[in-house]
């Protein structure tokens, strides 16, 4: 079955330490994006890309950073400088007209110990 | 510019009561609109769609919505709670004048008693 994998599902990071969240979708869509997700603040858009080698910011990418070097493939650095880290992590995949919805992953949990 | 309100962060209904969540959208052009759930530590799921076909929308697990021009809505609607419909749902709204990105209102979680 097509779907998107998100992995690890729990992660622990030490202050001062990068880390990254790989997310991998076989729905051959060619849009993916991440989000982040805090209590009563819904979803933020982190990073978006359409394309394969193309991204874009969202509306909080300070502190991350992201690649797109296969279509299938996207994953998510969080780096030293996110002051904030801790919070549940999302992934998405599309097909690039919006109207057909978002498939998502399971999620990443962060948490900075 | 597009944006999405879900009125009400909590909603708690009796088991077998009407399900009602509230969702109104801002948009200059015609919208895709979407509800979703989420289960907890999980990703969302996809419950319906709206894409300018048919205003009443059925979607999965018996919910469904309709969308209403004249007052900017797409209500959530399901006619007998059932305790595994406890969760949040998000509402979200796209079109092509955002190059089709997805904005997502604050979610309402629902909660379900027996």
């Amino acid at each position: 079955d097509g779907g998107i994998t998100q992995s690890p599902k729990y992660l622990f990071r030490k202050e001062g330490q990068n880390v990254t969240l790989s997310c991998e979708q076989n729905l051959n869509h060619d849009a993916m994006y991440w989000y982040r997700q805090d209590p009563g603040q819904g979803l933020r858009l982190i990073y978006y890309s359409q394309i394969v080698n193309d991204f874009q910011k969202g509306d909080i990418a300070e502190g991350y950073s992201v690649s797109r070097e296969k279509k299938e493939s996207f994953p998510l650095t969080v780096t030293s400088a996110q002051k904030n880290p801790t919070a549940f992590y999302l992934c998405a995949s599309s097909k690039v007209e919006g109207h057909y919805g978002y498939t998502f992953g399971s999620g990443t949990r962060l948490t900075v110990v | 510019a597009q944006s999405v309100t879900q009125l009400g962060s909590h909603v708690s209904v009796s088991e077998g009561a009407l399900v009602l969540l509230r969702c109104n959208y801002s948009s200059s052009v015609p919208p895709y609109l979407f509800w979703y759930v989420q289960y907890p530590n999980q990703g969302l799921q996809l419950l319906l769609k709206y894409t300018s076909a048919a205003t009443l929308v059925k979607g999965i697990n018996g919910f469904e919505a309709e969308f209403k021009k004249s007052e900017t809505s797409f209500h959530l609607t399901k006619p007998s709670a059932h305790m595994s419909d406890a969760a949040e749902y998000f509402c979200a709204v796209s079109s092509v004048v955002a190059g089709f990105k997805t904005i997502f209102g604050a979610g309402t979680r629902l909660f379900v008693k027996a």
